[in-house]
């Protein structure tokens, strides 16, 4: 069965403290790595999907990187506004249906 | 239009209630979800529909019954529900090879 792991659980940062989440994943053939963020009482924000190993994803402050067992989250000179819980999640097919897979996530706290 | 709408955003329900909570979008997607969040664990899939047929159901107590009247709508009709049954419930829907979720309706079971 699919799994995934992140580490760590909670990282504190202090503004501008670049730093990197882990994503490790055991799966029978990938069908897709995604990255999602959620803020408290609110629903997964997507913000990447990698499919082969050496890909790399940007987006402003973040950056997402993918090998064969795992996948980092970079996060360059970070903001507050960006705390957040930070989910990595893998992609099945089963039942003629896509189904995510989630990490447990890493709760994010960046002070000012 | 990129968005799931859910209502209500908060329910308070006691264990002899029937409530139900609702789930639209108007992207064209044919694929939507229901997800249980626990506070700080990751979301868990419930249900699945595909093309408005139920697809995949991870052995959800029938304390919980989808329903996808067309395309565009989702509902989970709620029933008995017991106290551990409080989290927040998200709906997806699924387009451009990635999940679209609602902001989620946050149950409580008294």
């Amino acid at each position: 069965e699919d799994q995934v792991t992140q580490s760590p659980e909670a990282l504190r940062l202090q503004e501008g403290e670049s730093s990197s989440l882990n994503c490790s994943y055991t799966v029978s053939g990938l069908r897709g790595l995604f990255w999602y963020r959620q803020d408290p009482g609110k629903g997964p924000e997507f913000l990447f999907t990698l499919y082969s190993a050496g890909e790399e994803k940007e987006k402003e402050r973040l950056k997402a990187t993918l090998t064969k067992k795992e996948s980092f989250l970079h996060i360059t000179a970070p903001k507050p506004e960006d705390s957040a819980t930070y989910l990595c999640a893998v992609q099945e097919y089963r039942d003629s249906s896509y189904k995510l897979i989630f990490g447990s996530g890493t709760r994010l706290l960046v002070r000012p | 239009d990129t968005e799931v709408t859910q209502t209500p955003k908060h329910l308070v329900m006691g264990m002899t209630n029937k409530k139900s909570l609702k789930c639209e979008q108007h992207m064209g997607h044919r694929a939507m979800y229901w997800y249980k969040q626990k506070a700080k664990k990751p979301p868990e899939l419930m249900f699945v529909y595909s093309y408005e047929k139920l697809s995949i159901n991870e052995s959800v107590p029938s304390r919980f019954s989808p329903e996808c009247p067309n395309s565009s709508l989702l509902n989970l009709h709620l029933h008995a529900l017991q106290p551990e049954d409080s989290a927040l419930y998200l709906c997806a829907s699924r387009g451009n090879e990635k999940l679209f979720f609602g902001s989620g309706t946050q149950l409580s079971v008294l």
